[in-house]
């Protein structure tokens, strides 16, 4: 089944306890980015990538690390967080980089983070 | 600036059509999706315009005016299910994908 996985879906830590969030998608994708999303701010935009090790920064990337070593894998690493980054986090991927009929972005299940 | 603005809350009734609209401003322009979100799961695609016009798939049709910089999402024969947050969001030619804050649609029998 074609999907996007991310883990964990729930996640409870402390301030400054580095910790990671795995996303792999099984569609050959070239496209994968990762969004928060908090209430009435829909979906920002973290990081991107366009292809293995191509990355760049979305709207909102303080705080957070990637890496796109494998075209499958794309991690969100948060070094040291901080509760203002507890949200709603999505991966996604898609064919190429601008969506279409045929690159929508897929979208993981999600991975709800608190930090306290 | 980037942003999109569309309506916070919308609520219709069961077999109505309703009508989300959104505007943006943007310096680079590649095309406007729709994504539909129900509580607790993940956005998934609803549609996408690239040109100016109206696509229609199945109950759901997405309208695109480049120069009036709007769009809207229309749905036909609503149902029960159709009760969701309905995101647009726009593409740059930077590879970036920006989302309006969503619209939660009430879908009332």
């Amino acid at each position: 089944e074609a999907q996007v996985t991310q883990n964990p879906r729930y996640l409870i830590t402390v301030t400054g306890k580095k910790l990671t969030v795995t996303c792999s998608q099984n569609m050959n994708h070239e496209y994968m980015s990762w969004y928060r999303q908090d209430p009435g701010l829909g979906l920002r935009q973290i990081y991107y990538s366009m292809n293995v090790e191509v990355t760049d920064k979305g709207d909102v990337p303080e705080g957070y690390k990637v890496s796109r070593k494998e075209k499958r894998n794309f991690p969100l690493i948060l070094e040291s967080p901080s509760p203002n980054q507890t949200s709603l986090y999505f991966c996604a991927s898609s064919l190429a980089a601008a969506s279409s009929y045929n690159s929508p972005l897929h979208f993981g299940n999600g991975t709800r983070l608190t930090v306290t | 600036g980037q942003s999109l603005e569309q309506p916070s809350e919308v609520t219709a009734v069961e077999g109505a059509i309703v009508q989300i609209n959104c505007t943006y401003q943007t310096s680079g322009f590649y095309g406007l999706s729709w994504y539909q979100q129900h509580d607790g799961g993940a956005p998934t695609f609803l549609s996408y315009n690239a040109l100016d016009g109206l696509e229609e798939t199945g109950r759901f049709s997405s309208f695109l005016s480049r120069s009036d910089s709007y769009g809207y999402l229309l749905l036909q024969e609503l149902q029960m299910k159709d009760s969701a947050s309905y995101f647009c969001a726009f593409h740059t030619g930077g590879f970036k994908t920006i989302f309006g804050a969503g619209t939660r649609l009430f879908v009332k029998a």
